[in-house]
Protein backbone atom coordinates (compact mmCIF):
# COMPACT_ATOMS: atom_id res chain seq x y z
CA UNK A 1 0.00 0.00 0.00
CA UNK A 2 2.62 2.48 -1.13
CA UNK A 3 1.32 6.33 -1.62
CA UNK A 4 0.38 7.24 -5.37
CA UNK A 5 3.21 9.97 -6.43
CA UNK A 6 2.18 13.39 -7.04
CA UNK A 7 4.54 16.83 -7.62
CA UNK A 8 4.63 18.15 -4.23
CA UNK A 9 4.10 21.57 -5.90
CA UNK A 10 2.35 23.14 -8.52
CA UNK A 11 1.77 26.98 -9.69
CA UNK A 12 0.66 29.02 -12.32
CA UNK A 13 -0.89 32.49 -12.54
CA UNK A 14 -4.58 33.51 -12.78
CA UNK A 15 -6.25 32.63 -15.78
CA UNK A 16 -3.57 29.76 -16.80
CA UNK A 17 -4.25 25.93 -16.88
CA UNK A 18 -2.23 23.76 -14.27
CA UNK A 19 -2.04 20.28 -14.22
CA UNK A 20 -1.25 17.38 -11.46
CA UNK A 21 0.00 14.10 -12.10
CA UNK A 22 -0.80 11.13 -9.90
CA UNK A 23 0.82 7.79 -10.60
CA UNK A 24 0.51 4.52 -8.99
CA UNK A 25 0.86 0.93 -10.37
CA UNK A 26 -1.45 -1.60 -12.40
CA UNK A 27 -2.72 -2.74 -8.96
CA UNK A 28 -4.44 0.62 -8.35
CA UNK A 29 -4.80 3.68 -10.26
CA UNK A 30 -3.66 1.64 -14.15
CA UNK A 31 -6.44 -0.86 -12.77
CA UNK A 32 -9.48 0.76 -12.02
CA UNK A 33 -11.59 3.45 -12.95
CA UNK A 34 -12.02 4.53 -9.39
CA UNK A 35 -9.47 7.41 -9.06
CA UNK A 36 -10.80 10.48 -6.94
CA UNK A 37 -9.53 14.03 -6.25
CA UNK A 38 -9.75 16.59 -3.34
CA UNK A 39 -8.80 19.79 -2.26
CA UNK A 40 -8.06 20.85 1.04
CA UNK A 41 -7.78 24.27 2.49
CA UNK A 42 -5.83 24.78 5.17
CA UNK A 43 -7.56 24.00 8.40
CA UNK A 44 -10.41 22.63 6.50
CA UNK A 45 -11.89 19.06 5.81
CA UNK A 46 -10.55 17.64 2.20
CA UNK A 47 -13.85 18.44 -0.41
CA UNK A 48 -14.35 15.90 -3.40
CA UNK A 49 -13.51 17.62 -6.77
CA UNK A 50 -13.47 14.56 -8.73
CA UNK A 51 -14.57 11.00 -8.77
CA UNK A 52 -14.40 7.79 -11.21
CA UNK A 53 -11.45 9.71 -12.32
CA UNK A 54 -13.66 12.22 -14.73
CA UNK A 55 -17.21 12.95 -12.78
CA UNK A 56 -17.48 16.06 -10.98
CA UNK A 57 -19.93 16.24 -8.26
CA UNK A 58 -22.78 18.17 -7.91
CA UNK A 59 -21.72 22.02 -7.08
CA UNK A 60 -18.45 21.35 -8.69
CA UNK A 61 -16.96 23.86 -11.27
CA UNK A 62 -16.50 22.12 -14.58
CA UNK A 63 -12.81 24.06 -14.30
CA UNK A 64 -11.75 21.05 -12.96
CA UNK A 65 -11.55 17.68 -15.50
CA UNK A 66 -9.97 14.56 -14.66
CA UNK A 67 -8.13 12.23 -17.00
CA UNK A 68 -6.06 8.86 -17.33
CA UNK A 69 -3.22 6.88 -19.17
CA UNK A 70 -1.84 3.85 -18.50
CA UNK A 71 -0.91 3.79 -14.46
CA UNK A 72 -0.95 7.87 -13.95
CA UNK A 73 -4.36 10.16 -13.54
CA UNK A 74 -4.32 13.54 -13.74
CA UNK A 75 -6.61 16.63 -12.60
CA UNK A 76 -6.46 19.63 -14.93
CA UNK A 77 -7.60 23.10 -13.46
CA UNK A 78 -8.73 25.52 -15.70
CA UNK A 79 -8.87 28.95 -15.85
CA UNK A 80 -6.84 28.98 -12.70
CA UNK A 81 -7.91 31.06 -9.75
CA UNK A 82 -7.30 32.45 -6.12
CA UNK A 83 -9.25 30.21 -4.53
CA UNK A 84 -7.89 27.49 -6.32
CA UNK A 85 -4.80 27.52 -4.33
CA UNK A 86 -5.13 24.64 -1.51
CA UNK A 87 -3.67 21.30 -1.41
CA UNK A 88 -5.16 18.40 -3.69
CA UNK A 89 -4.62 14.88 -3.22
CA UNK A 90 -6.00 12.15 -5.57
CA UNK A 91 -7.11 8.62 -4.76
CA UNK A 92 -7.06 5.20 -5.72
CA UNK A 93 -9.03 2.07 -5.11
CA UNK A 94 -6.46 -0.78 -4.88
CA UNK A 95 -8.36 -3.87 -4.66
CA UNK A 96 -10.02 -5.46 -2.14
CA UNK A 97 -12.14 -2.32 -1.04
CA UNK A 98 -8.44 -0.88 0.12
CA UNK A 99 -7.62 2.68 -1.13
CA UNK A 100 -4.33 4.85 -0.78
CA UNK A 101 -4.09 8.41 -1.30
CA UNK A 102 -1.38 10.51 -3.40
CA UNK A 103 1.37 11.71 -1.47
CA UNK A 104 -0.53 15.61 -2.16
CA UNK A 105 0.51 18.39 -4.57
CA UNK A 106 0.13 22.08 -3.11
CA UNK A 107 -1.08 24.82 -5.58
CA UNK A 108 0.01 28.07 -5.62
CA UNK A 109 -1.38 30.59 -7.58
CA UNK A 110 1.17 33.53 -8.56
CA UNK B 1 -27.95 18.73 4.32
CA UNK B 2 -25.90 15.58 4.77
CA UNK B 3 -23.45 16.00 7.89
CA UNK B 4 -21.01 14.20 9.62
CA UNK B 5 -19.62 14.79 12.94
CA UNK B 6 -16.75 13.54 14.81
CA UNK B 7 -16.07 13.34 18.31
CA UNK B 8 -13.45 11.46 21.19
CA UNK B 9 -10.59 12.82 20.23
CA UNK B 10 -7.68 13.72 22.96
CA UNK B 11 -4.76 13.42 24.29
CA UNK B 12 -4.03 9.47 25.07
CA UNK B 13 -0.42 7.97 26.57
CA UNK B 14 1.25 5.40 24.10
CA UNK B 15 -0.03 1.96 24.68
CA UNK B 16 -3.07 3.29 25.18
CA UNK B 17 -6.56 3.32 23.76
CA UNK B 18 -9.36 5.83 22.68
CA UNK B 19 -13.12 5.74 20.59
CA UNK B 20 -14.15 7.68 17.88
CA UNK B 21 -17.71 8.70 16.82
CA UNK B 22 -19.01 9.97 13.67
CA UNK B 23 -22.34 10.90 14.09
CA UNK B 24 -23.95 11.07 10.98
CA UNK B 25 -27.44 13.04 9.16
CA UNK B 26 -29.27 13.69 6.28
CA UNK B 27 -29.40 10.87 4.45
CA UNK B 28 -30.25 6.79 4.47
CA UNK B 29 -26.77 5.85 6.78
CA UNK B 30 -27.54 2.39 6.47
CA UNK B 31 -27.10 2.44 2.78
CA UNK B 32 -23.57 3.51 2.46
CA UNK B 33 -20.34 2.20 2.97
CA UNK B 34 -18.66 4.60 5.65
CA UNK B 35 -14.67 5.22 6.13
CA UNK B 36 -12.01 6.28 8.51
CA UNK B 37 -9.61 8.64 6.92
CA UNK B 38 -5.88 10.20 9.29
CA UNK B 39 -3.82 13.30 8.08
CA UNK B 40 -0.94 13.59 10.74
CA UNK B 41 0.20 17.02 11.16
CA UNK B 42 1.72 18.87 8.30
CA UNK B 43 1.61 15.37 6.15
CA UNK B 44 -0.75 13.45 4.11
CA UNK B 45 -4.47 11.61 4.20
CA UNK B 46 -3.90 8.24 4.88
CA UNK B 47 -7.14 5.59 4.19
CA UNK B 48 -7.18 3.67 7.39
CA UNK B 49 -10.54 1.54 7.43
CA UNK B 50 -13.95 0.51 5.46
CA UNK B 51 -17.32 -0.73 6.58
CA UNK B 52 -20.01 -1.76 4.46
CA UNK B 53 -23.71 -0.33 5.54
CA UNK B 54 -24.77 -3.85 6.03
CA UNK B 55 -22.04 -3.82 8.61
CA UNK B 56 -21.09 -7.47 6.99
CA UNK B 57 -18.00 -6.11 5.28
CA UNK B 58 -14.64 -4.20 6.91
CA UNK B 59 -11.31 -3.47 5.27
CA UNK B 60 -8.02 -2.20 7.07
CA UNK B 61 -4.72 -0.53 6.13
CA UNK B 62 -1.97 -2.20 6.90
CA UNK B 63 -1.04 0.04 9.44
CA UNK B 64 -3.11 0.01 11.91
CA UNK B 65 -4.73 -3.97 11.00
CA UNK B 66 -4.88 -5.33 14.84
CA UNK B 67 -5.09 -2.57 16.42
CA UNK B 68 -7.96 -0.69 14.80
CA UNK B 69 -11.38 -1.54 14.67
CA UNK B 70 -14.50 -0.24 12.68
CA UNK B 71 -17.80 -0.56 13.69
CA UNK B 72 -21.68 1.24 13.22
CA UNK B 73 -24.52 1.21 14.87
CA UNK B 74 -27.65 1.87 11.95
CA UNK B 75 -30.06 2.59 14.29
CA UNK B 76 -27.39 5.23 16.15
CA UNK B 77 -26.58 6.37 12.69
CA UNK B 78 -23.15 6.52 14.16
CA UNK B 79 -19.96 4.87 13.30
CA UNK B 80 -16.97 3.98 15.24
CA UNK B 81 -13.11 3.59 15.61
CA UNK B 82 -11.37 1.98 18.28
CA UNK B 83 -8.00 2.42 18.90
CA UNK B 84 -6.18 0.37 20.97
CA UNK B 85 -2.18 -0.06 21.39
CA UNK B 86 -1.60 3.79 20.65
CA UNK B 87 1.50 5.18 19.16
CA UNK B 88 2.87 8.22 18.60
CA UNK B 89 2.92 7.92 14.87
CA UNK B 90 -0.87 7.54 15.52
CA UNK B 91 -1.25 11.11 16.40
CA UNK B 92 -3.22 12.76 13.55
CA UNK B 93 -6.64 14.49 12.99
CA UNK B 94 -9.02 11.45 12.25
CA UNK B 95 -11.90 12.00 9.27
CA UNK B 96 -15.05 10.38 8.94
CA UNK B 97 -16.00 10.03 5.03
CA UNK B 98 -19.36 8.60 3.42
CA UNK B 99 -17.75 6.17 0.71
CA UNK B 100 -19.87 6.62 -2.68
CA UNK B 101 -18.41 5.40 -6.35
CA UNK B 102 -14.74 4.87 -4.97
CA UNK B 103 -14.61 8.10 -3.79
CA UNK B 104 -15.02 9.86 -0.13
CA UNK B 105 -17.83 12.66 0.00
CA UNK B 106 -18.50 14.14 2.10
CA UNK B 107 -16.48 14.58 5.09
CA UNK B 108 -16.60 15.71 8.78
CA UNK B 109 -14.35 17.76 10.45
CA UNK B 110 -12.00 16.09 11.79
CA UNK B 111 -10.83 15.30 15.58
CA UNK B 112 -7.37 15.61 16.92
CA UNK B 113 -5.68 12.46 18.47
CA UNK B 114 -2.17 13.31 20.14
CA UNK B 115 -0.47 9.92 21.38
CA UNK B 116 2.13 11.52 24.28
CA UNK B 117 3.72 10.62 27.35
Amino acid sequence: QSALTQPASVSGSPGQSITISCTGTSSDVGGYNLVSWYQQHPGKAPKLMLYEGTKQPSGVSNRFSGSKSGNTASLTISGLQAEDEADYYCCSHAGSSIYVFGTGTKVTVV
Amino acid sequence: EVQLVESGGGLVKPGGSLRLSCAASGFAFRNYGMNWVRQAPGKGLEWLSSISGSTSYFYYADSVKGRFTISRDNAKNSLYLQMNSLRAEDTAVYYCARGQSGSFDPWGQGTLVTVSS
